[in-house]
């Protein structure tokens, strides 16, 4: 069955790079997440999608990060100029409707700025 | 911001032995939500409970929520060495999408011994 997947696995950046993260949420699902996850903490909220509109960015922490999600289906995380403290994991979750129902998380994105 | 707090931060059991994790949290909630997460790997849902539950089991899991308490418990029976995780409580506050957001604590890492 087709759970949510993201790619990149991994990237490596150098500092000031533009990285673009993806994510494929589970078909049919109307809401979608990403989350920022630093070493030994818990997912922090970043941002939400339900279909293509973005009702909630107030967790990106720099107007470096940017998120679409253009056909209500497939998501783009891009953070450009990145800087050291962008390394984390990156996690995109959907749920199938548009309330507080259970999230299905992707196996995420780890990002390594140098 | 993370919201919930689990206690202990670390457990170290014998396979065989019931683990019991503690979740505090501060605002009031839709529904608390439990998850584990392998080393490198991304969050399985495991639970969820609703504020106007108690109690809730699946398989060797076992859940409660005390909203006066504003804490949850999660009770695994007989653990395995395949439960080695770290887990997480997530609360959602809201009930409409843009509010459905998961609040994580920092985790509570779990080790059965084999």
């Amino acid at each position: 069955g087709a759970g949510v997947s993201q790619s990149p696995r991994y990237k490596v950046a150098k500092r000031g790079q533009d990285v673009a993260l993806r994510c494929d949420p589970i078909s049919g699902h109307v809401s979608l997440f990403w989350y920022q996850q630093a070493l030994g903490q818990g997912p922090e909220f970043l941002t939400y999608f339900q279909n293509e509109a973005q009702l909630d960015k107030s967790g990106l922490p720099s107007d470096r990060f940017f998120a679409e999600r253009p056909e209500g289906s497939v998501s783009t995380l891009k953070i450009q100029r990145t800087q050291q403290e962008d390394s984390a994991v990156y996690l995109c979750a959907s749920s199938l409707a548009g309330g507080p129902d259970t999230q299905y998380f992707g196996p995420g994105t780890r990002l390594t700025v140098l | 911001s993370q919201q919930g707090e689990e206690d202990p931060q670390a457990l170290s059991i014998q396979e065989g032995e019931n683990a019991t994790m503690n979740c505090s949290y501060k605002t009031s909630i839709n529904n608390l939500q439990w998850y584990r997460q392998n080393s490198g790997r991304g969050l399985v849902h495991l639970i969820l409970i609703r504020s106007n539950e108690r109690e809730k089991h699946s398989g060797r899991l076992r859940v409660t929520l005390d909203t006066s308490k504003k804490s949850s418990s999660l009770l695994i029976t007989a653990s395995r060495a395949a439960d080695t995780a770290s887990y997480f409580c997530a609360t959602v506050s809201g009930y409409t999408g843009a509010n459905s957001k998961l609040t994580f604590g920092k985790g509570i890492t779990l080790s059965v011994r084999p």
